[in-house]
């Protein structure tokens, strides 16, 4: 199975950029990487995905190491709302039988801000 | 407005007991899910659809039962079977695919 490993826990400062690393030294050539994050008590929000190319949203910016065995999440600018847990995530095609669309969450990572 | 519900948000059962937990949604999603997420854990699959009256086991399914009979709705029962039932129960739905899931508040389900 392609899994992810991402650090426990972050800091960061209010108003600062925030790169959040990922490994995924198994991933496959067709697995997509996926971001979500999710806020104490509510449900997990997709914040953005990408297979090769760097990805920009509103939200953030993924960038994917040209072998594809890691990638980084950026905030360009952390907020006290961005606080929460980020989720790194693989789709997951063998275990499904090629269902698609099945994500395989780990623990993530725990981002605090700082004012 | 277009989203996924899931109720009740809070959800108190006896041992012994079956409880069944709402999801529904209005985004026209043909695919959804259920997961299940423990304190201080990552989510994980009870079972999805990806049409109606049609469902999968995900890794944790034993314990649980699920039907599709509408586009729109995706029931959960806890069942007697499932012998650590307390946790944060999530819905989720996407049009399939690679696309992204969109999911609901969330039931936090306590066994007493």
């Amino acid at each position: 199975d392609a899994k992810t490993t991402q650090p426990n826990s972050m800091e960061s400062n209010e108003e600062e950029p925030v790169h959040l690393p990922c490994n995924h030294s198994t991933i496959s050539g067709t697995d997509y990487i996926h971001w979500y994050r999710q806020l104490p008590s509510q449900g997990p929000e997709y914040v953005i995905h990408g297979l090769t190319s760097n990805v920009n949203n509103r939200m953030a910016s993924l960038a994917i190491a040209e072998d594809r065995k890691s990638s980084t999440l950026i905030l360009h600018r952390a907020t006290l709302r961005d606080a929460a847990v980020y989720y790194c995530i693989l789709r997951d095609w063998v275990r499904y039988g090629g269902s698609q669309g099945n994500l395989i969450f780990g623990k993530g990572t725990k981002l605090s801000v700082k004012p | 407005d277009g989203g996924i519900t899931q109720s009740p948000k809070y959800l108190f059962r006896k041992e012994g007991q079956n409880v069944t937990l709402s999801c529904e949604q209005n985004l026209n999603h043909d695919a959804m899910y259920w997961y299940r997420q423990d304190p201080g854990q990552g989510l994980r699959l009870i079972y999805y659809s990806q049409i109606v009256n049609d469902f999968q086991k995900g890794d944790i399914a034993e314990g649980y039962s699920v039907s599709r009979e509408k586009k729109e709705s995706f029931p959960l029962t806890v069942t007697s079977a499932q012998k650590n039932p307390t946790a944060f129960y999530l819905c989720a739905s996407s049009t399939g695919g690679d696309n992204e899931q969109f999911f609901g508040p969330g039931t936090r389900l306590t066994v007493l």
